[in-house]
């Protein structure tokens, strides 16, 4: 059974510090993975998605690296704002289950100005 | 584009009552939805896949006669929850794919039951 683990729970950081959030799978057959940002009260905006072919996307000041051998991803995100300041989830797409995610607990980001 | 909306956006309702959400996807075609379930600091759990035409199929403890879901068109699945309970209050979030399989997901409804 595929699970998720997001490392750390929570993480509070001074703005403008660089940091990285982790997470990891139990089954490496996946089909990609994705990291969201979930603010308050809200649904998911996807951040990046990896195929399970690549090792890495990146988009602005996000940077997510996937491991797939070991099970292993990293959301970096490079000079923080308080704008930042979210839950963040990763999630990977199961092979051969019509695109099912599995969720990771989320790390909730607090950026201080 | 790939915008999925949720009604009610929150909902309070008395023990006892069902309760609707709808999910609809507004510029696109959903050939598959999701409906998920989050409590409160916790991470989201799927409950069922639907299909459009076809019933259903629920995540292993999920009670299918609780969580009615309907996939009666491309662009709309309704979730009901049936004579609802304190202990289902929560967040329920739906996603939607067309014909990739990117899953679009909508803003969530807060359920409160009473």
């Amino acid at each position: 059974k595929q699970e998720v683990t997001q490392i750390p729970a929570a993480l509070s950081v001074p703005e403008g510090e660089n940091l990285v959030l982790n997470c990891s799978f139990t089954d490496s057959a996946i089909y990609n993975l994705q990291w969201f940002r979930q603010d308050p009260g809200k649904g998911l905006t996807s951040l990046l998605l990896i195929q399970s072919s690549q090792r890495e996307q990146t988009s602005g000041r996000l940077n997510a690296s996937l491991d797939k051998s070991s099970g292993r991803s990293t959301l970096y995100i490079a000079a923080s704002q308080p704008g930042d300041s979210a839950t963040y989830l990763c999630a990977v797409t199961v092979n051969n289950q019509g695109g099912k995610l599995i969720f990771g607990q989320g790390t909730e980001l607090s950026v201080k100005p | 584009g790939a915008v999925v909306s949720q009604h009610p956006s929150w909902v309070i309702c008395k023990s006892g009552t069902s309760v609707k959400i709808e999910c609809r996807s507004l510029d696109f075609q959903a050939t598959t939805m999701f409906w998920y379930r989050q409590f409160p600091k916790q991470s989201l759990m799927l409950m069922a896949t639907s299909n459009e035409g076809s019933k259903a199929t629920y995540e292993q403890g999920v009670e299918k006669d609780k969580f009615l879901i309907n996939h009666a068109s491309l662009t709309l699945s309704t979730l009901t929850v049936t004579s609802a309970h304190p202990e289902d209050s929560s967040f329920y979030i739906c996603s939607a794919t067309g014909t990739g399989e990117t899953q679009y997901f909508g803003p969530g409804t807060r359920l409160l039951v009473l």
